[in-house]
C-alpha cells in the first residue's frame, strides 16, 4: 500500500449505530487530519493530529470521536449520528508537524450515509 | 481572515480546447502558501502544486501550468490541449505562514467542477 488509505470506501449506517472510520498513511508523515465535505461546502477541516497528540478541534460535535494511536494510523469513531452528518469523509497526512505551508496529502475518503 | 474564491463553479470545454480556473485569494499574512489539488470522481483530493507567496515565477508541468500574481491576488490554473481525464473537480487552497504549532490550517475554495467534452 502506498500514500494514504481509508477503509471502508462506503459505510451506511443508522441513527443509532456506532462505526468506526479507519486512515492509515503510509509516507512517514508526522500529522493526519480528519476533514468532512458536504454537497456544496468548502472542506470543512474536523481534527488535527501532531506525533499522535490532538492539535485542533474545529468545534465538532462529541459524536464523533477521534483516535490516533500512533502516527500512522487515525480513527473516526462515530456514534449516534444524524442525517446531515451524511458526507464525505476525508483524511489527510503531512510532513512537518507544525510547519507552515506543509503539504497535506488525501485518502480516497469514506462516504458515509446515515439513514 | 483568509480567505480563497473560486467563482467558476462549472466549466465544460470540448476536448483539446484550453481551459483555465480562476482562484483568488485573500490574506493579511506576507508568507502564505497556494495550492492547487485534483479531485477527480473516485473521491481523493491529489495534489499538484504548492507554491510560496516569495516565489511569482509562473510554473508548467506537462500540460498543466499555473499563474501566480500577487498584484491581483490571483493563482489561475489553466490546462492545455485538456483530456477528458481531466474531469474532476479542481480545488485552490491557501495556507498562511505564521504556524502555530499543530495549526496548519488550509483554507479550500469550493471547487471548480471541470467537465471535458469529447
Amino acid at each position: 500500500e502506498t500514500g494514504v488509505t481509508q477503509t471502508p470506501r462506503h459505510l451506511v449506517m443508522g441513527m443509532t449505530n456506532k462505526k468506526s472510520l479507519k486512515c492509515e498513511q503510509h509516507l512517514g508523515h508526522n500529522a493526519m487530519y480528519w476533514y468532512k465535505q458536504s454537497a456544496k461546502k468548502p472542506l470543512e477541516l474536523m481534527f488535527v493530529y501532531n506525533f499522535k497528540e490532538q492539535t485542533e478541534n474545529n468545534s465538532v460535535p462529541s459524536r464523533f470521536s477521534p483516535e490516533c494511536p500512533n502516527s500512522s494510523h487515525l480513527f473516526l469513531h462515530l456514534h449516534t449520528l444524524q442525517p446531515e452528518d451524511s458526507a464525505l469523509y476525508l483524511c489527510a497526512s503531512s510532513q512537518l508537524a507544525g510547519s507552515a505551508g506543509d503539504t497535506q496529502y488525501f485518502g480516497p475518503g469514506t462516504r458515509l450515509t446515515v439513514l | 481572515a483568509q480567505k480563497v474564491t473560486q467563482a467558476q463553479t462549472e466549466i465544460s470545454v470540448v476536448e483539446k480546447e484550453d481551459v483555465t480556473l480562476d482562484c483568488v485569494y485573500e490574506t493579511r499574512d506576507t508568507t502564505y502558501y497556494l495550492f492547487w489539488y485534483k479531485q477527480p470522481p473516485s473521491g481523493e483530493l491529489v495534489f499538484l502544486i504548492r507554491r510560496n507567496s516569495f516565489d511569482e515565477q509562473n510554473e508548467i508541468s506537462g500540460r498543466y501550468s499555473w499563474n501566480f500574481q500577487k498584484s491581483t491576488s490571483s493563482f489561475n490554473f489553466t490546462i492545455t490541449a485538456s483530456q477528458v481525464v481531466d474531469s474532476a473537480v479542481y480545488f485552490c487552497a491557501l495556507s498562511e505562514g505564521v504556524s502555530n504549532f499543530g495549526n496548519e490550517k488550509l483554507t479550500f475554495g469550493t471547487g471548480t467542477r471541470l467537465t471535458i467534452i469529447p
